[in-house]
């Protein structure tokens, strides 16, 4: 059974850059066909999708955050990663990776870590 | 940009059915998908392409869409069922792809 795990970022201060990896078990993140999605959730908010990679690194980004993101994969470690430059208190929130069959559905999702922007 | 409108809540009796409804401009066109929330948890697909359900999802849960609107419906509502529900489309254009959520609605079982 295929399970996403976030690493765990917690408190990242205003103008720093927040990093996340997602480490992918019970499967191969090379699979193909596949895509490896970031999405976040402010407290108490809606769903927010952050951006996708594939497995050949081709990405896409929500084009509200396209100028701070990036989103590469390491298919040696089984994981991928996040990366959002210059954080204010507006990226707080619940951060979700999950996969993606070809650009459609979100499945299965990691458990999701909290990330909080505060000096 | 494309916009996914949701109701922001809808409540329903247990036994009875619930209806989610999803608009967004010629939706029809594209594949809506929808996920249950549940508080404390990571969202979960309930829905795929419009009216596929994975495996381990009630039949109870269904979808369809039409013109403007995706609709989820869940009949024989029970108490586990009070979570937050959101549709999700991919937006393709010649120059850019992205995901479009709905604002979520909230389904509160009375």
């Amino acid at each position: 059974q295929l399970r996403l795990q976030e690493s765990h970022s917690g408190l990242v201060k205003p103008s720093e850059t927040l990093s996340l990896t997602c480490t992918v078990s019970g499967g191969s993140i090379s699979t193909t066909d596949f895509y490896w999605a970031w999405i976040r959730q402010p407290p108490g908010k809606g769903l927010e999708w952050i951006g996708s990679v594939h497995t050949t690194g081709s990405t896409f980004y929500n084009l509200s955050l396209k100028t701070r993101v990036s989103i590469s994969v390491e298919t040696s470690k089984n994981q991928f990663s996040l990366r959002l430059t210059s954080v204010t208190a507006a990226d707080t929130a619940v951060y979700y990776c999950a996969r993606d069959p070809a650009q459609n559905w979100f499945a299965p999702w990691g458990q999701g870590t909290l990330v909080t922007v505060s000096s | 940009s494309y916009v996914l409108t949701q109701p922001p809540s809808v409540s329903v009796a247990p036994g009875q059915t619930a209806t989610i409804t999803c608009g967004g401009n010629n939706i029809e066109t594209k594949s809506v998908h929808w996920y249950q929330q549940k508080p404390g948890q990571a969202p979960m697909l309930a829905v795929h392409d419009d009216s596929d359900r994975p495996s381990g999802i009630p039949e109870r849960f269904s979808g369809s869409n039409s013109g403007n609107t995706a609709t989820l419906s869940i009949t024989r509502v029970e108490a586990g069922d009070e979570a937050d529900y959101y549709c999700q489309v991919w937006i393709r254009t010649p120059d850019h792809a992205e995901v479009v959520f709905g604002g979520g609605t909230k389904l509160t079982v009375l």
